[in-house]
């Protein structure tokens, strides 16, 4: 069974400039997460998708971030525009429903010059 | 707010040693927590998933505790090897259902 994938796995932009990121969970995993982690620090929740309805989005910056998941399947997360401060690594993760066992993707290492 | 704090930040033992690292939360009220193991520059791969109905869970040298009513667990990793040098993380979920983190505890197992 194949894991959650994301892509890019690295991205250096400027800052002020776009950047998007990418992620296919777990066939069959209904719920999808997005966590930002900075160095040395555990992940936290930006975003938590039931299929495709954003349920819990209280932690993203709605100024410059966005998410969608048009078809419950894919997800997509963007930043516009990037700034000095949004460089992290940024993790997607998904579980068959809400309360479940997460898995989590390789994440995509994003850093802002 | 829950708080997940991970005692000691980092450790360094030799090969065979048992180890055990700490986990505390404040807000009891949990769904689940969950072990997970980061490598560097990797995602996080999960190891040990404890509802908040059971007490432990095993899986290989690995056996992870859960004392709801003191807001406590610990991961218990029997006969260390080098491989299992990684950062260990701990998360709980409550009724937001969103997995709250520690900051980790960073293994190093010395051949």
């Amino acid at each position: 069974e194949a894991g959650v994938v994301q892509s890019p796995r690295y991205k250096i932009i400027e800052k002020k400039q776009p950047v998007a990121f990418w992620c296919n969970p777990i066939s069959g995993h209904n719920t999808l997460y997005w966590y930002l982690q900075n160095l040395g620090q555990g992940p936290e929740l930006l975003i938590r998708y039931e299929n495709e309805e954003a349920v819990d989005d209280s932690q993203l910056p709605k100024d410059r971030f966005s998410a969608e998941r048009l078809k419950g399947v894919d997800s997509t997360l963007k930043i516009q525009p990037a700034e000095l401060g949004d460089s992290a690594v940024y993790l997607c993760a998904s579980s068959f429903t809400s309360g479940e066992e997460q898995y989590f993707g390789p994440g995509t290492r994003l850093t802002v010059t | 707010k829950q708080e997940v704090t991970q005692i000691p930040a980092a450790l360094s033992v030799p090969e065979g040693e048992n180890l055990v690292l700490n986990c505390s939360f404040t807000d009891s009220a949990i769904y689940n927590l969950q072990w997970f193991r980061q490598d560097p520059g990797k995602g996080l791969t999960s190891l040990l998933l404890i509802q908040s109905s059971q007490r432990e869970q095993t899986s290989g040298r690995l056996n992870a505790s859960l004392d709801k009513s003191s807001g406590r667990s610990t991961l218990y990793i029997a006969a260390s090897q080098p491989g299992d040098s990684a950062t260990y993380l701990c998360a709980v979920q409550g009724g937001s259902e969103k997995l709250v983190f520690g900051k980790g505890t960073k293994l190093t197992v010395n051949p």
